[in-house]
């Protein structure tokens, strides 16, 4: 066990829809990142957030849009959801933002669009 | 920006046999190296991370990377092999002289491991 939780575990939707995924790091870390795990893309960097603000992004949709709170859980948000969008998405948190920090990473929550 | 290729895409092992994993990666300055493991059904792990220092680097479960600045390379290794090392395998950089800290991953190794 990371330390690091999301919810829900599964998610099964419809095309066009929108849904929320949750990340709470582990205690202590600052930094999330969001991930995707497709199997055609492979393992892709989303978003990154640090204390509350946005530090960098990656291939994130313009669909897709993210947020870390004051309590440090974050939110990653699926809009207009296409089939393409059906993967697996982990959360993993970091202590600092400095150069020798290691990621932690959640159990995922795999998306699935109908 | 940085990429990392994992040249072996399945491999397939007797127990007892030894591991060796490649690990090449394309980026023009320093960097952290990551070698994260993925069971089946599960969220991954890090085996084991080189930051700098000896490039022989031990991680958990018997496991090391060696560190080959010249050839870019972060291959990992296991002397012998059990069927629970049977996994998905990652490999992963992110460059110290930017801020960026998100990890770019390789496409992975897919371990089977037969008893």
């Amino acid at each position: 066990d990371s330390g690091v939780t999301q919810t829900p575990k599964h998610l099964i939707t419809a095309t066009g829809q929108r849904v929320t995924l949750r990340c709470s790091p582990r205690s202590g870390d600052l930094s999330v990142y969001w991930y995707q795990q497709s199997l055609d893309q492979g393992l892709q960097f989303l978003i990154q957030y640090y204390n509350g603000e946005e530090r960098a992004k990656g291939n994130i949709l313009e669909r897709f849009s993210a947020q870390q709170f004051p309590d440090l859980h974050s939110e990653l948000n699926l809009s207009s959801l296409e089939l393409g969008d059906s993967a697996l998405y982990f959360c993993a948190s970091s202590r600092f933002v400095g150069s020798n920090n290691e990621q932690f990473f959640g159990p995922g929550t795999r998306l699935t669009v109908l | 920006a940085q990429s990392v290729s994992q040249h072996n895409h399945h491999v397939i092992l007797s127990e007892a046999a030894s591991l060796e994993l490649g690990c090449n990666y394309s980026y023009g300055g320093t960097v952290n190296l990551f070698w994260y493991v993925q069971y089946p059904g599960q969220h991954l792990q890090l085996l084991l991370k080189y930051f700098s220092g000896d490039p022989l680097v031990k991680g958990i479960k018997g496991f090391e990377a060696e560190f080959i600045k010249s050839k870019f390379s972060f291959n990992l290794r296991k002397p012998s092999v059990q069927w629970s090392d049977t996994a998905e395998y990652f490999c992963a950089v992110n460059p110290r002289d930017t801020g960026r800290r998100a990890l770019t991953f390789g496409s992975g190794t897919r371990l089977q491991v037969q008893p």
